[in-house]
């Protein structure tokens, strides 16, 4: 197994710009989640992918949008960056078995808006 | 809603002292509660999954157990090592999401 991957590490955006955030799940894991945590806080999930489709959603507003990949990678993209958007974006990602395992989380992309 | 509270939020030991955090939760129809541990920087790492109340998971120091409103993690004479933030969240049977609480920041001094 080779885990959850995401790219950047880090990212300096300005505020009303637009961002992607790619992630990169390991072989068979066909639902991937992308959460938001923002410094001293439990991250706050933001919407759920299977199998290419969208079939969960947090509450985030519609700037905050996702794709995923028959090959097992996504992205999550935001547009009209604001300052609040700061924080560390988390993709999990989980397989067959799913929830039980517990979902694997990647490094994180630490996004700076200024 | 569902809804996770975790206490302390800090906590600091010495080597070897033994000791527990707390997480009180409030879930419609509990799928599972997990526990995950995170380094600065890093994401979380998982480690438990409860299931239902009176369940008990052990990893190396570390402890989980589950009652119908509260999970306990115990860590017996902790390490430097262990110092981190311990995250615990649920998921409900009808969601998709884990909802976590904000975590409590474990520090084990030498």
């Amino acid at each position: 197994e080779t885990g959850v991957t995401q790219s950047p590490t880090h990212l300096i955006k300005t505020r009303g710009q637009q961002v992607t955030l790619r992630c990169s799940s390991q072989s068979g894991h066909n639902t991937v989640s992308w959460y938001q945590q923002a410094l001293g806080q439990g991250p706050q999930f933001i919407f759920q992918y299977y199998r290419e489709e969208e079939n969960g959603r947090g509450n985030f507003p519609p700037r905050f949008s996702g794709l995923q990949f028959p090959n097992y990678s996504s992205e999550l993209n935001v547009n009209a960056l604001e300052l609040d958007d700061s924080a560390l974006y988390l993709c999990a990602s989980s397989g067959a078995r799913g929830w039980s395992n517990g979902y694997t989380f990647g490094s994180g992309t630490r996004l700076t808006v200024v | 809603e569902d809804q996770v509270t975790q206490s302390p939020e800090a906590l600091r030991l010495q080597e070897g002292e033994s000791s527990s955090l707390n997480c009180s939760y409030t879930v419609s129809g509990l799928r599972g509660l997990f526990w995950y541990r995170q380094d600065p920087g890093k994401g979380p790492e998982f480690l438990f999954t409860l299931y239902s109340a009176g369940e008990e998971k052990e990893k190396e120091r570390l402890k989980a157990t589950l009652t119908k409103k509260e999970s306990f993690l115990h860590i017996t004479a902790p390490k430097p090592e262990d110092s981190a933030t311990y995250l615990c969240a649920v998921q409900a049977v009808s969601a998709r999401q884990l909802t976590f609480g904000s975590g409590t920041q474990l520090t084990v001094l030498p």
